[in-house]
C-alpha cells in the first residue's frame, strides 16, 4: 500500500497560485495518482488524476516527475471558495482490488 | 440523476444500540467503501465491497459490518461493539478500470451517540 505524504496546513492569498505536493516513494508501477478536495460536512469531490507526466484539466493540473515518486497540485488564481482540504491518493492494483486510503489531507486556507 | 445518496442525514443512537446507515447508488459502479471521518482529521477506510456478496475489511472494521446482496447498495452496521461510534461517515463507489478510477462520494451521514 503506497503511503502518502502532504503538508499539513497550507496558507495562499487571492489570486495566486497554490501548488500542494505530495510524496509517494512507494508508488506501484501500475498505481494512479488520484486528487480529491472536501469542504465542510461533505463528501470528497474529485478534482484530477494523472499517471505520469502533466496533466490539466478545467480547475487544476497535475505534474508528475518521472520517478513518480511524488507529484504536486497545482491550484491557478485561487479564491476564497478554494478554502478546502485537499487529499492525495494512490491506488493500489493487487489482484484485481483497489482500495482508496485517503491520508490526512492538506488544509489549504486562502485569504482575502 | 445518476449519484449516490446516503441516508439518513444525521442520526442519533442510544449507547448500546445498533444502527444501519444507509447507501445506495445508480451509477452502476462495482466498487462501494465506507469511511469514517473524526473532526479535524483525515478519511478512514471501515469496509470496502468489489463485487456483490463479497467485501473486504479496511483500517477500522472493528464494532462495524456491512452486506452487499445488491450492486446498488452497501449498508453500513454499526454495532454495540463500536466504543465511539460518533463520526461523519461517508460512501463513496467507484468503477474500476484497471488502476485508473474516480470515486464519488455521498453526502455524508452524522452519527451522534447520546
Amino acid at each position: 500500500l503506497a503511503k502518502t505524504t502532504q503538508p499539513i496546513s497550507m496558507d495562499s492569498y487571492e489570486g495566486q497560485e497554490v501548488n500542494i505536493t505530495c510524496s509517494h516513494n512507494n508508488i506501484a508501477t501500475n498505481d494512479y495518482i488520484t486528487w480529491y478536495q472536501q469542504f465542510p460536512s461533505q463528501g470528497p469531490r474529485f478534482i484530477i488524476q494523472g499517471y505520469k507526466t502533466k496533466v490539466t484539466n478545467e480547475v487544476a493540473s497535475l505534474f508528475i516527475p518521472a520517478d513518480r515518486k511524488s507529484s504536486t497540485l497545482s491550484l491557478p488564481r485561487v479564491s476564497l471558495s478554494d478554502t478546502a482540504v485537499y487529499y492525495c491518493l494512490v491506488g493500489t492494483s493487487g489482484a484485481g482490488s483497489y482500495q482508496l486510503t485517503f491520508g490526512k489531507g492538506t488544509k489549504l486556507s486562502v485569504i482575502p | 440523476d445518476g449519484g449516490i445518496t446516503q441516508s439518513p442525514k444525521y442520526l442519533f443512537r442510544k449507547e448500546g444500540q445498533n444502527v444501519t446507515l444507509s447507501c445506495e447508488q445508480n451509477l452502476n459502479h462495482d466498487a462501494m467503501y465506507w469511511y469514517r471521518q473524526d473532526p479535524g482529521q483525515g478519511l478512514r477506510l471501515i469496509y470496502y465491497s468489489q463485487i456483490v456478496n463479497d467485501f473486504q475489511k479496511g483500517d477500522i472494521a472493528e464494532g462495524y459490518s456491512v452486506s452487499r446482496e445488491k450492486k446498488e447498495s452497501f449498508p453500513l452496521t454499526v454495532t454495540s461493539a463500536q466504543k465511539n461510534p460518533t463520526a461523519f461517515y461517508l460512501c463513496a463507489s467507484s468503477t474500476y478500470q484497471g488502476a485508473s478510477t474516480e470515486a464519488f462520494f455521498g453526502q455524508g451521514t452524522r452519527l451522534t451517540v447520546v
